[in-house]
């Protein structure tokens, strides 16, 4: 079945440095790919998407590029900020299916 | 910008009670879900409701649990006689069609 692997975390930076997390996936198809964030006591919300081959999502200066030949879709930011602290989360969604198929989330801290 | 909204933010129960938990998805969307999360683990699907009847559910989704939509508004997802191994975040989301899935800020469910 699908599936979705993340980085393990927790990963802690210091403001301004570069940031990637790792995303790779198993699928059958065409799946969409998601990146959602989770701040604290917060629900899930929608950073980016892509939803086919050499896409590139892109939201509040952070980009992920769904790669088919590698099957990932890391996701990166340039120079990172206190307020993204937060747990962020890989998803996928099947050809032809409903349902989000999570990785299993990485803690962000960022440090002033 | 719309929102998904759910209640309680938490609920205690017994276990052997029944709990419902309340959903009101975005007035607009058609394709309804809930989710939920283990302390420390992934985000798992439960079930997918579309048209007024389940369109995928996943093998926790068992006879223990049914989903609703009562009226234009609400979605419920109900737990017959809950278990100490229910406990954990249920998120509820919607979508519209093919677009990304919304998510509520959850309903941590503790079961005592």
């Amino acid at each position: 079945g699908n599936s979705v692997t993340q980085m393990e975390g927790p990963v802690t930076l210091s403001e301004e440095a570069f940031l990637t997390i790792n995303c790779t996936y198993t699928a059958t198809g065409y799946p969409s790919l998601f990146w959602y964030v989770q701040y604290p006591g917060e629900g899930l919300q929608l950073l980016l998407k892509a939803t086919k081959a050499d896409d590139k999502g892109s939201n509040k200066g952070f980009e992920a590029t769904y790669r088919k030949e590698t099957t990932s879709f890391h996701l990166e930011k340039g120079s990172v900020q206190v307020s993204d602290s937060a747990v962020y989360f890989c998803a996928l969604r099947g050809w032809g299916a409903q349902k989000l198929v999570f990785g299993q989330g990485t803690r962000l801290t960022i440090n002033p | 910008e719309p929102e998904v909204t759910q209640t309680p933010s938490h609920q205690v129960t017994q276990m052997g009670q029944e709990v419902i938990l309340r959903c009101v998805p975005i007035s607009n969307h058609l394709y309804f879900y809930w989710y939920r999360q283990i302390l420390g683990q992934k985000v798992e699907f439960l079930v997918s409701f579309y048209n007024n009847e389940i369109s995928e559910k996943s093998e926790i989704f068992d006879d223990q649990f049914s989903v609703e939509r009562p009226d234009g508004s609400n979605f419920t997802l109900k737990i017959r006689s809950t278990k100490l191994e229910d406990s954990a975040m249920y998120f509820c989301a919607s979508s519209d069609s093919n677009q990304p899935q919304h998510f509520g800020d959850g309903t941590r469910l503790s079961i005592l």
